[in-house]
This record gives structure tokens, sequence and C-alpha cells, in this order.
């Protein structure tokens, strides 16, 4: 059974502090890690694909890192804002490079 | 409009009626999956299609579940005699290729069984 762990499970953090959160997945039959934010009532929307042990890519204050040999990404936001309260998704691909298999995310609330 | 639509966005069900929540994948978009998000849970793999073929059903939880994407665009999941453990928000999700890009995800439809 392939499991993708993510933690924290929730996060309150105030405006302006910077977070970061953790998935951990298989580190065998590696394919590809991605991250998505589901804000509510809305699609979750994707943030990054990475493929690469080492890769480290940047959308505006959100950046994320991956090692696949220990099997891990860090996605870290610096200077939160209530505007990046969501829901943050990891999934990763093995064998099957089509098929996600998903953490149970971490919510993230950013007071004013 | 340009993203994946999914209807309808809220559905609630009587135990033993069967349901269907319709997919528009945005046009062009050659992959489309569905998963399953029970409450608490990340999504769940259900099926994936490749246009109109239906290449890995394995996700499906029974066989009261059926997926199709007849024309290779809208697709159908449908929910045979729901049963309150079908209760979740299903995911509908598109892409241009066949793997190893990033999902163009739906709203979601939440399904209610009482």
């Amino acid at each position: 059974i392939l499991n993708v762990e993510q933690s924290p499970q929730s996060l309150h953090v105030q405006e302006g502090d910077s977070t970061n959160f953790t998935c951990s997945f298989p580190s065998s039959n590696f394919y590809a890690l991605h991250w998505y934010r589901w804000e509510t009532a809305k699609s979750p929307e994707a943030l990054f694909v990475m493929t690469l042990n080492g890769d480290e890519k940047k959308k505006g204050r959100i950046s994320a890192t991956l090692n696949t040999k220990e099997g891990y990404s860090y996605l870290y936001i610096k200077g939160s804002q209530p505007e990046d309260s969501a829901t943050y998704l990891c999934a990763f691909t093995g064998d099957s490079s089509y098929k996600l298999i998903f953490g149970s995310g971490t919510r993230l609330l950013v007071r004013p | 409009g340009a993203g994946v639509s999914q209807s309808p966005r809220y559905k609630v069900a009587k135990r033993g009626q069967d349901v269907a929540l319709r997919c528009d994948p945005i046009s062009g978009h050659v992959s489309l999956f569905w998963y399953q998000q029970a409450l608490g849970q990340g999504p769940e793999f259900l099926t994936y299609f490749q246009n109109e073929a239906q290449l890995d059903k394995s996700g499906l939880p029974s066989d009261r579940f059926f997926a199709e994407r007849p024309e290779g665009s809208v697709s159908t999941l449908k929910i045979q005699r729901t049963q309150q453990e079908d209760s979740a928000v299903y995911l509908c999700a598109s892409s241009p290729v066949g793997s190893g890009e990033k999902l163009f995800f739906g709203s979601g439809t939440q399904l209610s069984v009482l």
C-alpha cells in the first residue's frame, strides 16, 4: 500500500509569518510529486509538479523542494497573507504515472 | 468557461437511489480522471480515461459504480443503489496529455446519501 503523509494536519498563523509543510512519500518507483492548493468552494489548483531529486520550484511567495532519495517534499510560504488560507495537498505518482496518490492535506488559516 | 465544469454542485440522494454526476473537461484534453474525497481524507483515485477509452477503473469501490466517456469529452459517473458510505465529494480532473502533467480540477460534486 502506497502512503502519502502530510504534516501538520492544520496550521494557524498570523499574517506576515512564514510557514512550511511536509509531504512524505514512498522513495521507490518515483515518477512525480504534485502540490495543489484548494480554497473553500473552489477547484484544486496546481502549484507545482516536480520530477527530479533536488528540484526547487518557486511561484511568487510559495516555493517547494524535493528529495526523492529520502521521500519528502517541503512547501514554504513566505510572508503569509489571508488569501493563502486553503488546504494544501501533495500527491505522488509512481509506476502508474497517471494515478495520483494524495495525502490528507494541510489546512492553513492565516489570521489578519 | 475555460475550466473543468461539474454538475450538480450538490446532490442529496435517498439510500437506494441512483445518481449521475457529470463532468465537462477542458476542450481538447485527452485525459480525464475521477477522484472521491471522503470527509477528512485526501482525494482517492477512482478511474482514468484516455479519450473514450477507460484505461483504469481499479479504484471504483464496487460494481455499483460505473463511469463512461462515450465521445471522448463529457464524462458521467453513475452510482447505482446509493449507500451512506458513498457520501463524499466527487472530483473530476482533466489534462492535455496522458501522464506526468498537472491536473485541472472541477469544483466537485458533494453527494450526501441519507
